[in-house]
């Protein structure tokens, strides 16, 4: 069973601070990863994208991704009250980009 | 472009009933997928297709119809409804099957079997 495991939070943080959302896949040959923001009562948008190990920076979201470690994050810097919702982690190793989602965790952001 | 449409926004269906969940893009995105949210969960893939005509199962079929007639439709039919069918289910598509590629989202339909 192809699984991807996030803790369900929530994870609060106060307005500024860097927020740190982290996801471990099982299936080694997981090519691609997405991360997903939900906010309550809507669909997932993507927030990022990443294939390559290391880190991919857009704005103030960093991924990492670490495949020797089967591990995944998301850094948010300068949280913001409106970045407060559910990022969900996706992994993708097929053909068909069949993706695998994680429970997700919930961000809570303070003023 | 209007991106991923989904119809209706909410249902309450008795058990037993059937009941079509429709989903359209106009992206003309040749891979569709059907994914249903259970509360406090991730998603889980039902069914998906890679062009009209063409349909595969994903991890939860089990209750669960897909048909594939055009690229831009790809509707979900409930067939005697049980309450652990009650779910968000989201409609997603994209152009093709690179795993590089994003998939867009349709806003959800709410369905509740009582």
């Amino acid at each position: 069973q192809k699984e991807v495991e996030q803790n369900s939070g929530p994870l609060s943080v106060p307005e500024g601070a860097i927020a740190s959302l982290n996801c471990t896949y099982s299936d080694r040959v997981s090519q691609s990863f997405f991360w997903y923001r939900q906010y309550s009562g809507k669909s997932p948008e993507l927030i990022m994208s990443i294939y390559s190990n290391g880190d991919k920076e857009d704005g103030r979201f960093t991924a990492q991704l670490n495949k020797a470690s089967q591990y995944v994050s998301l850094l948010i810097r300068d949280s913001q009250p409106s970045d407060s919702a559910t990022y969900l982690c996706a992994a993708s190793n097929t053909g068909f980009q069949k993706l695998v989602f994680g429970t997700g965790t919930r961000l809570l952001v303070s003023p | 472009n209007a991106g991923v449409t989904q119809t209706p926004k909410f249902r309450i269906l008795k058990i037993g009933q059937s009941m079509t969940l429709q989903c359209t893009q106009d992206m003309n995105h040749n891979y569709m997928y059907w994914y249903r949210q259970d509360p406090g969960m991730g998603l889980k893939l039902i069914y998906y297709s890679v062009g009209a005509g063409i349909t595969d199962k994903g991890e939860v079929p089990n209750g669960y119809n897909v048909s594939r007639s055009t690229t831009e439709d790809f509707p979900l039919r409930l067939e005697l409804a049980a309450p652990s069918q009650t779910s968000v289910y989201f409609c997603a598509s994209t152009p093709d099957g690179s795993s590089y590629n994003e998939q867009f989202f349709g806003p959800g339909t709410r369905l509740t079997v009582l």
